[in-house]
């Protein structure tokens, strides 16, 4: 079964530098969610978008913003890189729906892109 | 704010043991708990997901319950083999943080050697 595709897998950037990264849910899934682990942490929200539009943010700080394309592809844009920015950053997506309906609710995640910032 | 707690936070057993894995969490007001699997360095994969009216749910070896009112849930292994050897992360769904939001606990690394 196709899975959430997170690209690059890899990537090194230096201090003040930009970084693009980008996800592409399960097809029919309409809703996409980004979250940041930082080495030995456990993951936390940034930010979610259903059909298009933002859904919820968590702790994304100004430098990073985000959007979902009309294909449901969703990029995570981050501005001047910091050190603390080094983190695995994970994609998950979900069918969107009534809550309480188990497809909605079930995130799957994507392998995670490795950013280090140098 | 909502907090989880997993005990023990890392676990290493012979292969053949069963054995629990316990999440415990501050505030009960949550629409679902999922219990994820993560290997090193990877992404997470889910296992099971149990509604907040639920009691527990079953996935192969796999059995995960959830007791709301006391903010607690485990998922109980089975004959635990050394293909099971990964860091196992709870996740609640937060009633008052945004419906999409997860908060996860630190997890529990689990070693089974053969």
């Amino acid at each position: 079964a196709a899975g959430v595709i997170q690209s690059p897998r890899h990537l090194i950037k230096e201090k003040r530098e930009t970084a693009t990264l980008k996800c592409y849910p399960i097809p029919r899934h309409d809703t996409v969610y980004w979250y940041q682990q930082g080495p030995g942490q456990d993951p936390q929200f940034l930010i979610s978008f259903y059909e298009k539009m933002q859904s919820d943010k968590g702790s994304i700080p100004d430098r990073f913003s985000a959007q979902q394309f009309s294909d449901y592809h969703s990029e995570l844009n981050m501005s001047s890189l910091e050190l603390g920015d080094s983190a695995l950053y994970f994609c998950a997506s979900s069918l969107g729906g009534e809550w309480g309906d188990l497809r909605a609710d079930t995130q799957y995640f994507g392998p995670g892109t490795r950013l280090t910032v140098l | 704010k909502q907090e989880v707690t997993q005990i023990p936070a890392a676990l290493s057993v012979p292969e053949g043991e069963n054995l629990v894995l316990n999440c415990s969490f501050t505030d009960s007001a949550i629409y679902n708990l999922q219990w994820f699997r993560q290997d090193p360095g990877k992404g997470l994969t889910s296992l099971l997901l149990i509604q907040s009216s639920q009691r527990e749910q079953t996935s192969g070896r796999l059995n995960a319950s959830l007791d709301k009112s006391s903010g607690r849930s485990t998922l109980y292994i089975a004959a635990s083999q050394p293909g099971d050897s990964a860091t196992y992360l709870c996740a609640v769904r937060p009633k008052n943080s945004g419906y999409s939001t997860l908060t996860f606990g630190k997890g529990t690394m689990l070693l089974v050697s053969p």
